[in-house]
């Protein structure tokens, strides 16, 4: 089965400054790739995806790039703000029935 | 946000009792899931349902039932709880891919310990 490696597990950077997330994917038949936003006490919720077409999508201050030689895909955040803290989750599937694997998940604190 | 509730939102339940966890949505959506999350581990995949009785297993079943009599409700039992099973559990929905998104909307979660 597919396995999503995410790293790093927590990180902290001051207000303003960019973050970045990286994943790597293990089954070449993996298609989707959608990143989560967890905030406390609630449930995931996708902030951006990006299918096996594409290199690279924006929305905002969030973009995604995937290569899909090396199986791996990254968030970019620019400008963070203290409202970005929150766990997020990279995730790949194949889609069909839509089984998607999560990574591990990483703690981002941005520091205001 | 989408219409998904689920029961109880807590539960303390003792070792070798069963409970049923309940999944309810209003999108009128093909397919629900049935997660677990625990530090390290992110969200692993328990069960997933295609449609009413239609169900398949995930990543880490064992020790798990469920059952989809109804298209709005998805029901994850544990037949007899363990400590191990000590997790906070969340359920998913989403429809046939539109656009190419297969976005999953999640509920907010139940928090159960197992004692």
């Amino acid at each position: 089965g597919e396995n999503v490696e995410q790293h790093p597990s927590t990180l902290s950077v001051q207000e303003g400054d960019s973050a970045v997330i990286k994943c790597t994917y293990s089954d070449s038949a993996s298609n989707y790739f959608p990143w989560y936003k967890q905030e406390l006490g609630k449930g995931p919720q996708l902030i951006i995806d990006i299918r096996s077409n594409v290199g690279e999508k924006k929305d905002q201050r969030i973009a995604v790039t995937l290569n899909k030689t090396a199986k791996h895909f990254s968030l970019h955040i620019t400008e963070t703000q203290p409202e970005d803290s929150a766990v997020y989750f990279c995730a790949a599937t194949p889609g069909g029935y839509q089984k998607v694997t999560f990574g591990i998940g990483t703690k981002l604190q941005v520091i205001p | 946000d989408a219409g998904i509730t689920q029961s109880p939102r807590h539960k303390v339940t003792e070792t070798g009792t069963p409970v049923t966890l309940r999944c309810h949505q209003t999108e009128n959506h093909r397919y629900m899931y049935w997660y677990r999350q625990d530090p390290g581990h992110g969200l692993r995949l328990i069960h997933y349902s295609y449609g009413v009785k239609d169900t398949d297993k995930g990543e880490v079943s064992d020790g798990y039932s469920v059952s989809r009599s109804k298209t709005e409700d998805f029901l994850l039992t544990l037949e007899s709880a363990t400590s191990s099973q000590t997790s906070v559990y969340f359920c998913a929905i989403s429809a046939l891919p539109t656009s190419g998104s297969y976005e999953q909307y999640f509920g907010p979660g139940t928090r159960l310990t197992v004692t």
